[in-house]
């Protein structure tokens, strides 16, 4: 019950394009979805988060859907650059633990 | 300042060796997080200091010891590790429990 699932493993998709990125759960009591961006060999960066109290979040070209019967949430790209190459990973966890738990990533390569 | 630093980048050590790696924020963070990132795998959480005081400690071998001498700092102290340990260590912090993780960029620690 503690898992994030995260799919795809490795998307590929070209410079312009839309990239998206689901999550799903299975603990209701989580309360906060971050999502990360990880280039190789750095640390991961917080790219932007929602509560389930929303159902969209949108930051520039970053946007997360939210689907709370479902579970689900999910991370789109709009306009994807080459520079959005990298590994995502989404998380999630439950007030004032500060335990995230990731999901297994997604490794993304946006083609020119 | 709006970063966490680590120290080293990269550390080499042998299995009978004695080493220190390093994390500091001055962002007033009052939480603070060691993870431990194998490649192409997501974080796992590994220590969590809330307020300086140790709050979650996720099954680590005793070879690796936590310490928070003051809220701006965050030490791992490790003895006598294994081949296996090698990975990318990563300090994260947040306001406090409740609050988004920024990372740092990681030590990348080689056991020989």
């Amino acid at each position: 019950q503690q898992q994030v699932k995260q799919s795809p493993q490795s998307l590929i998709v070209q410079k312009g394009g839309i990239s998206i990125i689901n999550c799903a759960y299975e603990n209701t009591a989580f309360d906060y979805f971050p999502w990360y961006q990880q280039f190789p060999g750095k640390g991961p960066a917080l790219l932007i988060a929602i509560r389930p109290d929303v159902s969209e979040k949108k930051e520039g070209r970053f946007t997360i859907s939210f689907n709370k019967s479902a579970k689900q949430f999910s991370l789109h790209i709009m306009d994807s650059q080459p520079g959005d190459s990298a590994t995502y990973f989404c998380a999630a966890t439950r007030g004032g633990t500060g335990k995230l738990i990731f999901g297994q990533g997604t490794t993304l390569q946006v083609k020119p | 300042d709006t970063e966490v630093t680590q120290t080293p980048k990269h550390l080499v050590m042998g299995m009978t060796n004695k080493k220190s790696l390093k994390c500091e924020q001055h962002m007033g963070h009052r939480a603070m997080y060691w993870y431990k990132q194998k490649a192409k795998k997501p974080p796992e959480l590994m220590f969590v200091y809330s307020y300086e005081k140790l709050s979650i400690n996720e099954s680590v071998p005793s070879r690796f010891s936590p310490e928070c001498p003051n809220s701006s700092l965050l030490n791992l102290h490790l003895h006598a590790l294994q081949p296996e340990d090698s990975a990318l260590y990563l300090c994260a912090s947040s306001l406090d429990l409740t609050y988004e993780q920024y990372f740092g960029p990681g030590t990348r620690l080689t056991v020989t």
